[in-house]
């Protein structure tokens, strides 16, 4: 699994848009870039999955370049709920078995 | 649809004693997994099961096994406990079948060993 770099922490205020960059330098052909938010005491949830160009749904846009080596979680508009941890992760979805493998996360701390 | 259920939700053990978690994913999801996450190494991967079959298994010691029931309900055992295993031991379930990395996870289960 390619391994990924990411912002220890960030802080934001309520109502701006949140970018989060992360690094994948080595990430292979059949690689997917699958984003996940936890809260404190909480399990991870799945917040969107890409492959390249951008993909949007209701809560988060996620943006890739076309080498791939990067990518950038959009969160538009946040609100004080979420401030959380954001995991990004970077592996091939279609491989049996494949296991979830979490780096430190980005701490978000959104302030009104 | 019903999520992730897990119990028992928190669990205070002695060392050396064991402990049986127990995982129930979402109707339909075959695959279940396993992690536990504690302050210093974060989320680690324990183990993997789909169609009561280990198919996958992170970097711990032999004291942690787990299985999967006909039901896909999931099982993990900790034996000998040590302090260190003091955690929160999440669980995963997903189809696997959709070329998705989406997992769905239970609200875990806070273990702590004294």
């Amino acid at each position: 699994l390619a391994k990924t770099t990411q912002p220890i922490s960030m802080d934001s205020y309520e109502g701006q848009e949140v970018n989060i960059t992360c690094s994948h330098n080595n990430i292979a052909t059949n690689d997917y870039i699958t984003w996940y938010q936890q809260f404190p005491s909480q399990g991870p949830r799945f917040i969107i999955q890409g492959y390249k160009t951008k993909v949007t749904n209701e809560v988060a846009s996620l943006f890739i370049p076309a080498d791939r080596k990067s990518s950038t979680l959009s969160l538009p508009r946040v609100s004080l709920s979420d401030t959380a941890v954001y995991y990004c992760l970077v592996g091939d979805p279609n491989q049996a078995g494949t296991a979830l493998i979490f780096g430190k996360g980005t701490t978000l701390s959104v302030s009104s | 649809k019903a999520g992730v259920t897990q119990t028992p939700r928190y669990l205070i053990k002695t060392r050396g004693q064991q402990v049986t978690l127990s995982c129930s994913p979402i109707s339909g999801h075959r695959s279940v997994s396993w992690y536990q996450q504690t302050p210093g190494q974060g989320l680690q991967f324990l183990f993997e099961y789909f169609s009561e079959t280990q198919r996958n298994k992170g970097n711990f010691p032999g004291r942690f096994s787990g299985r999967q029931f006909s039901n896909s309900r999931s099982e993990m055992n900790v034996s000998t406990l040590e302090l260190g295993d003091s955690a929160l031991y999440l669980c995963a379930s997903s189809r696997q079948s959709d070329g998705s990395y989406e997992q769905y996870f239970g609200p875990g289960t806070r273990l702590t060993v004294t």
